[in-house]
């Protein structure tokens, strides 16, 4: 069954340090990839996306993604944090007609 | 970028009543969603709605909820009635082709006491 699995639901790391937010999808065939962000108190904001071809997506603010089909990955960085970034972070595949299979999302928190 | 706005913000109604919730919808999209969020769990598709049609509806969109677009104006849901189950925040999505990216508003939370 399709599915999308982050395995980290919390994730801390200093300002200033670099940022990896794992993602693990379950699809069969060629999947459309998506990081979205959640800042409190708002909706998702698109970060970055994967249509099929270069496995390596830049999104906003820095953030940059790698697809990899052997190992069902979609991981999230970023090379330097900003306490600005401190937020959940959701993976996300396009299962059928724009039906997003969501995972259970990553809280990021930035230490000073 | 594109924009999706919800009205209202914040919803607080009695079990047992209705509901609508509204979405104004990016104007050149096609393709319209409702996804429900219980507090701090992941985010679930409820239904997609392309052409003044219901596509596909997941098993959360229960007999009580509808959705339409009357008139190429706002994309609503409503619940009919409420049960307290309902609580949440609904986020409405749309997109020009339903394999493109699906821009969200900011949600709409729904108390049922």
């Amino acid at each position: 069954a399709q599915s999308v699995t982050q395995p980290d639901a919390r994730v801390t790391v200093s300002e200033g340090a670099s940022l990896q937010l794992r993602c693990k999808y379950s699809y069969f065939g060629t999947p459309y990839l998506f990081w979205y962000v959640q800042y409190p108190r708002q909706g998702l904001q698109l970060l970055l996306k994967y249509y099929p071809g270069d496995p390596v997506v830049q999104g906003v603010n820095g953030f940059e993604a790698e697809f990899s089909k052997s190992n069902s990955s979609f991981h999230l960085r970023k090379a330097s944090v900003h306490w600005s970034d401190w937020a959940v972070y959701f993976c996300a595949v396009n299962y059928n007609q724009g039906k997003l299979i969501f995972g259970q999302g990553t809280k990021l928190s930035i230490k000073p | 970028g594109p924009k999706v706005l919800q009205i209202p913000s914040h919803q607080i109604i009695d079990m047992g009543q209705m509901v609508t919730l509204n979405c104004d919808p990016v104007s050149n999209h096609l393709y319209f969603y409702w996804y429900k969020q219980i507090l701090g769990q992941q985010m679930e598709f409820l239904v997609n709605f392309y052409n003044g049609k219901v596509m596909e509806k997941s098993k959360l969109f229960k007999d009580q909820f509808s959705v339409e677009r009357p008139d190429g104006s706002y994309f609503t849901l409503k619940i009919q009635p409420t049960a307290l189950e309902d609580s949440a925040v609904y986020f409405c999505a749309s997109s020009f082709r339903s394999q493109n990216t699906l821009y969200f508003g900011a949600g709409t939370r729904l108390s049922v006491l």
